[in-house]
């Protein structure tokens, strides 16, 4: 199985920066599409974007209303995928999950509580 | 982008059978929009249980499956188990993005 596990998450200042990471096991990272979804409190998820594995020339796709604030990238030599996050605003706070959902691969990391306030 | 649209809340018996649904705003959903269903308990990260439509994840109880039904990817639960109860979505493939539905909230009473 794949275990992930976030990293990086606390509190920041509306209109700062934060960059999370996700950290894989249990499976060649190099071979993973890896996503990023996030759920504010009390509300459904919502997909942010995600990594395609190196048979894909670690392409990236984004949710149009987020395109430009958040970046994908990763460094396989760490097994790592990180979501840099720019301008946030009060509505970015939510648990923030990084996953290996693609054809058999269905696996969450437990998530990790971004807030942004001042 | 598509907005997915799910039913906001169902009710189940115990030992009943229910289906929920998930429409796009686009159009029909198809397998081509590789449709997921997910499980999610309160405080708990997502379960994935469907992917690619109809395919049950190992972990997955037996009593759930997919499909498509008319114009929608569907979920099917039956059987329905207390520790049913939890909320659930669905995630399609559109326009080089995915998007997850608003979810849908199973009550088992």
């Amino acid at each position: 199985d794949v275990q992930l596990v976030e990293s990086g998450a606390g509190l920041v200042q509306p209109g700062g920066s934060l960059r999370l990471s996700c950290e894989a096991s249990g499976f060649t990272f190099s071979d993973l599409f890896i996503d990023w979804v996030r759920q504010p409190p009390g509300k459904g998820l919502e997909w942010i974007g995600r990594s395609k594995d190196k048979a894909y020339n670690y392409g990236t796709e984004y949710a149009a209303s987020l395109k430009g604030r958040f970046t994908i990238s990763r460094d396989d030599s760490k097994n790592s995928l990180f979501l840099q996050m720019s301008s946030l605003q009060t509505e970015d706070t939510a648990v923030y999950y990084c996953a290996a959902i693609r054809g058999v691969f269905g696996f969450w990391g437990r998530g990790a509580l971004v807030t942004v306030s001042s | 982008q598509a907005v997915v649209t799910q039913e906001p809340s169902l009710t189940v018996s115990p030992g009943g059978t229910v289906t929920l649904t998930c429409a796009s705003s686009t159009g029909p959903v198809t397998s081509g929009h590789f449709p997921y269903w997910f499980q999610q308990k309160p405080g708990q990260a997502p379960l994935t249980l469907i992917h690619e439509t109809n395919k049950k994840h190992s972990w997955a109880p037996a009593r759930f499956s997919g499909s498509l039904l008319g114009d929608k990817a569907a979920l099917t639960l039956s059987g329905a188990q207390p520790e049913d109860e939890a909320d659930y979505y669905c995630l399609i493939s559109s326009g080089g993005a995915r998007v997850f539905g608003g979810g849908t909230k199973l009550t088992v009473l």
